[in-house]
């Protein structure tokens, strides 16, 4: 069985400073790890994907993250906020046989100017 | 490209009426799912096809919720009878391959049902 923690519901940063959203991870067999941004009252977007290649992960936007096995995490940062990064990260889990998609609870990003 | 379509956006019902969720996926794709995302949570999965095939509903309430991609395209997911708790956004998903978990989903905008 796999599940994600997404620490931190809500999470407040300056304009220029650094994104850092939290996520930890559950999972029996070696995990692929996703995270998504949602905008208001949109669909949800993939920012960037683990699938067991590089550890460190670009995703779209200035997004990165990395997947760390030992510390069962895949935390998202950005080097510096914009005010349109303001949405819903969810950060998500499945195996490689694509069944049991699972999500975090997410975490609501504000950037304050 | 078209993105995936889902309709009608907007449902309000009263509870034990019957309601029903249509979604196209983007052309090609053969896995669909359907989530459900309550207010301040994230998105649950309900069900997963592979072209008209289910994958996975172990989450879909069955006494409740159907689904239904007959010609292993559009898809249909129904409500009957609706509840209070079955106030969400009712989220569309397709990605490309017929199997593996490595494939991008690409969502809709999503159904907000309201039940009173």
């Amino acid at each position: 069985a796999q599940s994600v923690t997404q620490l931190g519901s809500h999470v407040s940063v300056s304009e220029g400073a650094l994104v850092l959203l939290r996520c930890n991870y559950s999972s029996s067999v070696p995990p692929y790890l996703f995270w998504y941004v949602q905008y208001p009252n949109q669909g949800l977007q993939l920012l960037l994907k683990y699938t067991s290649a590089a550890t460190l992960v670009k995703g779209i936007n200035g997004f990165e993250a990395e997947f760390k096995k030992s510390e069962t995490s895949f935390h998202l940062t950005k080097p510096s906020a914009h005010m349109s990064d303001a949405a819903e990260y969810f950060c998500a889990v499945t195996s490689n046989t694509g069944n049991q998609f699972y999500f975090g609870t997410g975490t609501s990003l504000t950037v304050i100017p | 490209e078209a993105g995936v379509a889902q309709s009608p956006r907007y449902k309000i019902i009263e509870k034990r009426q019957s309601v029903a969720f249509w979604c196209n996926p983007i052309s090609g794709h053969a896995t669909l799912y359907w989530y459900q995302q309550i207010l301040g949570q994230g998105p649950k999965l309900l069900i997963q096809f592979q072209n008209n095939g289910v994958v996975d509903d172990s989450q879909l309430p069955k006494d409740r919720f159907s689904a239904e991609r007959l010609k292993g395209v559009d898809s249909t997911l129904k409500i009957q009878p609706a509840k209070l708790e079955d106030s969400a956004v009712y989220l569309c998903a397709s990605s490309f391959t017929l199997a593996g978990g490595t494939d991008t989903q690409y969502f809709g905008p999503g159904t907000r049902l309201t039940v009173l």
